[in-house]
C-alpha cells in the first residue's frame, strides 16, 4: 500500500517568511511524528500525536514552531517567521495502533528539504 | 550519559566480511529494540526489531540484545556495497516512542 507522504519535498523560502510542511500517515496509522535532521545529524524529535490524546510537544524548539493533525490523519507543520537555522529535512514518519505489528515501529516518509535564505 | 550510545564511525567493513554494529541504552524499561538503515540523502527505514534476549536473524542480518548489560547490536554477514549506510539504534521508550541514537556510518569497500 502507500507509504507515508510529504510535502513539498523542497521549499526554499526567505527569512522571516512562514512555512507549513504537510504529512499524510499510511492509512490506518494512529500515531504521527515529527522530526528535523540537520545536515550530518541525528534525528530531532519535534512532535508526536497519538490517536486523540493531547500530542507531546516537548520537542518543539520554539514557539515558532507549531502542528496540529487533522482528523485523526493529515498533519502539518508551520513554521513562522523563519530562520536560517530552521534550514534541515523535516521528516514525518506514522506508527499503526498499538495491537497491530510490533509496538514502536515507525515507517518515515520521504522528507521535506527547507532551505532559509 | 546519552540515552543511546552508538559509535558514529565510519566503520570500514571489506566486502564479504561481517559487519559488527553497536549499541548500548540508558533506559532499563525498554522492551522493544528497532535498527534502521539510512541511505544518504533518504530517509530511515526499518530493517529489523528485537524484543527477547538472545538472537534474531533475517537473512544477512542478526540483531543480538542483552537486556541485562543493556546492549543492542547487529550483525551484516556478507557485506554489500550497498550495505553502506548509517545505522540508527532506536530503543522503545514510554508512550512507545523510540529513543534514537545518533548513528554508526558504516562504509563496506569492495
Amino acid at each position: 500500500g502507500a507509504g507515508v507522504s510529504q510535502s513539498p519535498s523542497n521549499k526554499v523560502t526567505e527569512k522571516g517568511k512562514d512555512v507549513e510542511l504537510r504529512c499524510d500517515p499510511i492509512s490506518g496509522h494512529t500515531a504521527l511524528y515529527w522530526y528535523r535532521q540537520s545536515l550530518g545529524q541525528g534525528l530531532e524529535f519535534l512532535i508526536y500525536f497519538q490517536g486523540n490524546s493531547a500530542p507531546d510537544k516537548s520537542g518543539l524548539p520554539s514557539d515558532r514552531f507549531s502542528a496540529e493533525r487533522t482528523g485523526g490523519s493529515v498533519s502539518t507543520l508551520t513554521i513562522q517567521r523563519t530562520q536560517q537555522e530552521d534550514s534541515a529535512v523535516y521528516l514525518c514518519a506514522s506508527s499503526p495502533p498499538r495491537f497491530l505489528g510490533v509496538p514502536g515501529e515507525q515507517y518515515f516518509g520521504p522528507g521535506t528539504r527547507l532551505t532559509v535564505t | 550519559q546519552k540515552e543511546v550510545e552508538q559509535n558514529s564511525g565510519p566503520l570500514s567493513v571489506p566486502e564479504g566480511a561481517i559487519a559488527s554494529l553497536n549499541c548500548t541504552y540508558s533506559d532499563r524499561g525498554s522492551q522493544s529494540f528497532f535498527w534502521y538503515r539510512q541511505y544518504s540523502g533518504k530517509s530511515p527505514e526499518l530493517i529489523m526489531f528485537i524484543y527477547s534476549n538472545g538472537d534474531k536473524e533475517d537473512g544477512r542480518f542478526t540483531a543480538q540484545l542483552n537486556k541485562a548489560s543493556q546492549y543492542v547490536s547487529l550483525l551484516i554477514r556478507d557485506s554489500q556495497p550497498s550495505d553502506s549506510a548509517t545505522y540508527l539504534c532506536a530503543p522503545r521508550g514510554i508512550g512507545y516512542q523510540l529513543i534514537w541514537g545518533a548513528g554508526t556510518k558504516l562504509i563496506i569497500k569492495p
